[in-house]
């Protein structure tokens, strides 16, 4: 089982609907990750997480700790917002190590004018 | 300046070339990561360095060879690939040890042929 699960896999919506996609994780986690890939680019970051709500422009983020569980949505959403939108753990390291992120699969978004 | 810098952004090589990719941040982070992502996967963990010096090797094949000369800059060198080694491979860093928040690369193409 993977330690970072997210649904949908794929999600197409015309343009101006309220998208959710969800992330769901098994580990302790010092923080999550909400990171935006285009066809063929680098990763940006959206939002890090460790408690409650996060919020830029059109992006809102959500997580719940005891749940494990981070919600990203996407309000008006715009042709533009058409990327792969990945979510990412920072596990617990109890060595105190730098031990890089967990990612999920991913989800493919395509927003249709 | 809140950017990781990757060079070159495509690289085509044959299989007994010898080529280096290299990422570069002035942000004073001391940990500094290599992923590897394939086509429609999530990055891959390879290599993290924390403070100039080889923290994690995920069983990495040797034709791998990652090099830190400072702690702005990270390099990997690459020696005998083979196709499927063809990949976005992408550099991250961040504060440190501990630290979560993570810079992404715009990311290297990599096409082995």
């Amino acid at each position: 089982k993977n330690e970072v699960e997210q649904s949908p896999q794929n999600l197409t919506a015309q343009e101006g609907e309220f998208i959710t996609i969800n992330c769901s994780y098994s580990v302790g986690i010092s923080a999550l990750h909400w990171l935006q890939q285009h066809p063929g680019g680098g990763i940006v970051s959206l939002f890090m997480l460790s408690s409650g709500k996060k919020k830029h422009g059109r992006l809102i983020a959500t997580i719940n700790i005891q749940e494990k569980h981070s919600s990203l949505h996407i309000t008006a959403s715009h042709p533009r917002d058409s990327a792969v939108y990945i979510c990412a753990v920072h596990a617990h390291n109890s060595g105190g190590g730098a031990d890089g992120l967990t990612f999920g699969k991913g989800t493919h978004l395509i927003i249709q004018p | 300046d809140t950017e990781v810098t990757q060079t070159p952004k495509h690289l085509v090589m044959g299989m007994t070339n010898k080529k280096s990719l290299k990422c570069e941040q002035h942000m004073g982070h001391r940990a500094m990561y290599w992923y590897k992502q394939k086509a429609k996967k999530p990055p891959e963990l390879m290599f993290v360095y924390s403070y100039e010096k080889l923290s994690i090797n995920e069983s990495v094949p040797s034709r791998f060879s990652p090099e830190c000369p400072n702690s702005s800059l990270l390099n990997l060198h690459l020696h005998a690939l083979q196709p499927e080694d063809s990949a976005l491979y992408l550099c991250a860093s961040s504060l440190g040890q501990g630290f979560p928040e993570a810079f992404f690369g715009q990311g290297t193409r990599l096409t082995v042929v």
